[in-house]
């Protein structure tokens, strides 16, 4: 059941460049997404979320954009920085409280 | 920065044993969960708790699994009889209110022998 597709299983950017994690969707009822960073041993933290309502929210470094049409989402990261290397994990919610996950992202940033 | 509590980082249990994980939610938190996390496999939903309730619970939350706030910071998961495959890395959340960024503890890693 892949509700959440996170297609690439790894990434790697150069410090100071953007890194941009890319996510779709299958369920057309989501209406709330989520993006959260994971370290080795550490549980999900939260980063940025998106309703439905918009198709960009931006903290930061971090925005994330949303095309309905496309069931697809991004999330940018500029200028990535060391700390950036993580899973990245890519969620969403439909009218129930309950969060379906992607398999994530490991971003790596290069020095 | 508050943060959700979980212990113990690691059980180990005998298959069969009963195995009661434990979660400190944010303080100012009203809705928790549980997730669990298969090594190599997704984030999943196991289970929603709001005002002594359970709101919604998965496939997985089967008869063998319960949930509990018995005082009025702790929240606990309960495996009666575990097995092999309930080996994983579970994870507590809370959130202010429904449809609201969840935040995770760091996780209790169940190991059944």
């Amino acid at each position: 059941d892949q509700q959440v597709k996170q297609n690439s299983p790894s990434l790697s950017v150069q410090e100071g460049r953007i890194s941009i994690l890319n996510c779709d969707y299958t369920n057309s009822m989501f209406d709330y997404f989520l993006w959260y960073k994971k370290y080795p041993a550490e549980g999900p933290t939260f980063l940025i979320s998106i309703s439905s309502i918009k198709d960009k929210n931006e903290d930061g470094r971090f925005t994330v954009f949303l095309n309905k049409s496309a069931k697809h989402l991004s999330l940018h990261i500029v200028p990535s920085q060391p700390g950036d290397s993580a899973v990245y994990f890519c969620a969403a919610m439909n009218r129930d409280d309950k969060i379906i996950f992607g398999k994530g992202t490991r971003l790596h940033i290069l020095p | 920065e508050p943060e959700v509590t979980q212990t113990p980082s690691h059980q180990v249990t005998q298959m069969g044993q009963e195995v009661i994980l434990r979660c400190v939610p944010i303080s100012n938190h009203l809705y928790f969960y549980w997730y669990r996390q298969i090594l190599g496999q997704k984030v999943e939903f196991l289970v929603s708790f709001y005002n002594n309730e359970i709101s919604e619970k998965s496939e997985i939350f089967d008869d063998q699994f319960s949930v509990e706030r018995p005082d009025g910071s702790n929240f606990t998961l309960k495996i009666r009889s575990t097995k092999l495959e309930d080996s994983a890395m579970y994870f507590c959340a809370s959130s202010v209110g429904p449809r609201q960024p969840q935040h995770f503890g760091d996780g209790t890693r169940l190991s059944i022998l």
